[in-house]
């Protein structure tokens, strides 16, 4: 089956700095790439997803980029703020589109 | 529009008992989800249903029975509770795209304890 490997599993960063997280996936039928945002004790949110059809897609401070032909994705956060810190999960959608499996999760923490 | 709702928040059971978590979601989605989370091994997919009447394992299926008998419910089964099934478990939904997936919207989640 598929399998999603997300680095780093902790980012600590200086409020104003970006920050990176990076994910590599398996199966290369996979075509939908989510990232979701989880506070504590809060469910997942989807914060931005990008289809296998785009190369790079921003939202605000935000952006996904996707490399199909090395099958890596990542997350970039720009003029990151306290409000930023969580754990963020990458996923891949594979089984022909039924099933999304998530990477182990990056917390990342801003600091003052 | 609720989204999907959980039920119970919370439970403690003590080792063989038995109980069944419930999922409801209101924006017609046919497909369904049942995860469980564990610190530092993200979330890993239990059962899930593409429509009603039909079910399939996921990575961790094993101790866990689900049903869909309704296209708004999943029901997610424990018949006789382990320590290791102490955990978060979320349900999650999406509806059915013909090309490109669309996004898992998730429940509260359950926090569940075995003693």
């Amino acid at each position: 089956g598929e399998n999603v490997e997300q680095h780093p599993s902790t980012l600590s960063v200086q409020e104003g700095d970006s920050a990176v997280i990076k994910c590599t996936y398996s199966d290369s039928a996979s075509n939908y790439f989510p990232w979701y945002k989880q506070e504590l004790g809060k469910r997942p949110q989807l914060i931005i997803d990008i289809r296998s059809n785009v190369g790079e897609k921003k939202d605000q401070r935000i952006a996904v980029t996707l490399n199909k032909t090395a099958k890596h994705f990542s997350l970039h956060i720009t003029e990151t703020q306290p409000e930023d810190s969580a754990v963020y999960f990458c996923a891949a959608f594979t089984g022909g589109g039924n099933k999304l499996t998530f990477g182990t999760g990056t917390q990342l923490k801003v600091e003052l | 529009n609720a989204g999907v709702t959980q039920t119970p928040k919370f439970r403690v059971l003590k080792t063989g008992q038995s109980m069944t978590l419930l999922c409801a979601q209101d924006m017609n989605h046919e497909y369904m989800y049942w995860y469980r989370q564990d610190p530092g091994m993200g979330l890993r997919l239990i059962h899930y249903s593409v429509g009603e009447g039909t079910t399939a394992k996921g990575e961790v299926p094993d101790g866990y029975n689900v049903s869909r008998l309704k296209k708004q419910n999943f029901l997610l089964g424990l018949e006789s509770a382990a320590p290791s099934q102490t955990s978060v478990y979320f349900c999650a939904s999406k509806r059915r795209e013909s090309s490109y997936n669309s996004p898992l919207h998730f429940g509260n989640g359950t926090r569940l304890t075995v003693t």
